[in-house]
């Protein structure tokens, strides 16, 4: 039931561009964006709901196709501070709870 | 200032005892969540709540328990029945309802078994 995430790992150079992708198997209500710094907190990113809008902030954006199950994260021009471990997490309406699960992470980092 | 508390940071157990790790909110949140992270790992949801007295098991329940008595508080057990229990668990809170739902995460709590 858990979103599937890729790729697991990606290494760049400050300046360079990174896609994360999530899919699930699953009939999604929204799909939510995370990253996670070591031995930290998840830190919520952004939120995209049903109707394929793609959001964004600063350098980050994310698209949502629900037809697909899929969402992508977009990150442009890395800086250092995006390193850490994006999580996708996937929310569905199960007989009105409402459950959050998340993928396995995709680990980022940027280097100089 | 509102949001989501986790305690203790760091717990041992000896091997057959339960524990119980703290999560408390104030910032009005219906839903409720326990996730395990193992190392390199991503999130496993263990239980979830919507409101007061009713929770629902994640995909991995086996030995944990939780209670709902209050909507600020949703404290997690560690059964002696949860064979590889050390791991770091992270408590969450989001609104229910609206779609639009950021979740909240506490600190977390690192439990290692001695």
């Amino acid at each position: 039931q858990q979103p599937v995430q890729s790729p697991q790992a990606v290494i760049l150079r400050e300046g360079e561009d990174a896609v994360i992708n999530c899919s699930s198997s699953k009939a999604l209500y929204s799909v939510h964006w995370y990253r996670q710094k070591h031995g930290e907190a998840p830190v919520f990113l952004m939120i995209l709901l049903k109707g394929g809008e793609q959001k964004g902030h600063e350098k980050i954006s994310a698209s949502f196709n629900e037809k697909k199950q899929q969402s992508s994260l977009y990150l442009t021009a890395s800086q250092l501070s995006y390193s850490g471990t994006y999580f996708c997490g996937t929310e569905r309406r199960i007989q009105g709870a409402q459950k959050l699960v998340f993928g396995q992470g995709t680990r980022l980092t940027i280097n100089p | 200032d509102g949001g989501i508390t986790q305690s203790p940071k760091y717990l041992f157990r000896k091997e057959g005892q339960n524990v119980t790790l703290s999560c408390e909110q104030n910032l009005n949140h219906d839903a409720m969540y326990w996730y395990r992270q193992d190392p390199g790992q991503g999130l496993r949801l263990i239980y979830y709540s919507q409101i007061v007295n009713d929770f629902q098991k994640g995909d991995i329940a086996e030995g944990y328990s939780v209670s709902r008595e209050k909507k600020e508080s949703f404290p997690l057990t560690v059964t002696s029945a949860q064979k590889n229990p050390t791991a770091f668990y992270l408590c969450a809170s989001s609104i229910f309802g609206t779609g639009d739902t950021e979740a909240f995460f506490g600190q977390g709590t690192r439990l290692t078994v001695v």
